[in-house]
């Protein structure tokens, strides 16, 4: 069954600290994406990233990186130096695609809420 | 491009009413999908389209909830009657095929959502 885990439900920092979002997914399929979106107190979803199942390769954008491991099923998300505009929600997903095909539903975890303070 | 747009952004409106949820994906995307999150249950999938085409309609909660996509650039979100259970934010998104897609493309553009009431 397909199954996306942030065992993380709240986290609070102080500004300039750095943090770590843990995502833990399941599929049977070598076929898949994994996302992060960001949810800040407005409402909006915002993409942060996608990952295809094929490419292990670690990506940095600013102050973010996310760490994917296929071995133990993680798609880890950190941000450096925090700052109080990091404060949100955090939605780690997951879409299959079976024999490369179209299956297209997102499976969310239920996010981290991450309250970075001054 | 000006995003998924929805409309309206706030609905309040009393039980039994009917209500009505639009979406205007971005244009070229060929798959459409109404959200519903509530902090209860999180985000749920209720249905999604693929060239207009609904796919899957496995999250509907129930036969009061329709959608339709009539073209390419507009779907609608029905809920009739409405019940109090009904509020929540209501998200459409669009996406291309993730298959093929560059490298940089996102796959899923949410819109702001609709914030229903239901009283």
């Amino acid at each position: 069954a397909q199954k996306v885990t942030q065992a993380q439900t709240e986290i609070s920092v102080v500004e300039k600290e750095d943090v770590t979002l843990d995502c833990v997914y399941e599929t049977r399929d070598t076929t898949y994406y994994l996302f992060w979106y960001k949810q800040p107190p407005s409402g909006e979803l915002v993409f942060l990233i996608r990952r295809n199942s094929f490419d292990e390769q670690n990506e940095i954008s600013g102050r973010y990186s996310w760490n994917f491991q296929k071995s133990t099923s993680s798609f880890n998300f950190t941000i450096t130096a925090s700052q109080v505009v990091d404060s949100a929600v955090y939605f780690c997903a997951l879409s299959e695609a079976p024999g490369g095909g179209n299956n297209r539903k997102l499976i969310w975890g239920l996010g981290t809420s991450l309250a970075v303070n001054p | 491009d000006a995003g998924v747009i929805q409309s309206p952004r706030h609905e309040v409106t009393e039980m039994g009413q009917e209500v009505t949820l639009r979406c205007k994906p971005i244009s070229g995307h060929d798959y459409l999908f109404w959200y519903r999150q509530t902090m209860m249950r999180g985000l749920e999938l209720l249905i999604y389209f693929n060239n207009n085409v609904p796919i899957d309609d496995s999250g509907m909660p129930e036969d009061r909830f329709s959608a339709k996509m009539p073209n390419a650039s507009f779907s609608t979100l029905k809920i009739q009657p409405s019940e109090p259970r009904d509020s929540a934010v209501y998200f459409c998104a669009s996406s291309l095929a993730l298959r093929g897609a560059r490298k940089g493309d996102y796959g899923y553009t949410f819109g702001s959502g609709t914030r229903l009431t239901v009283v």
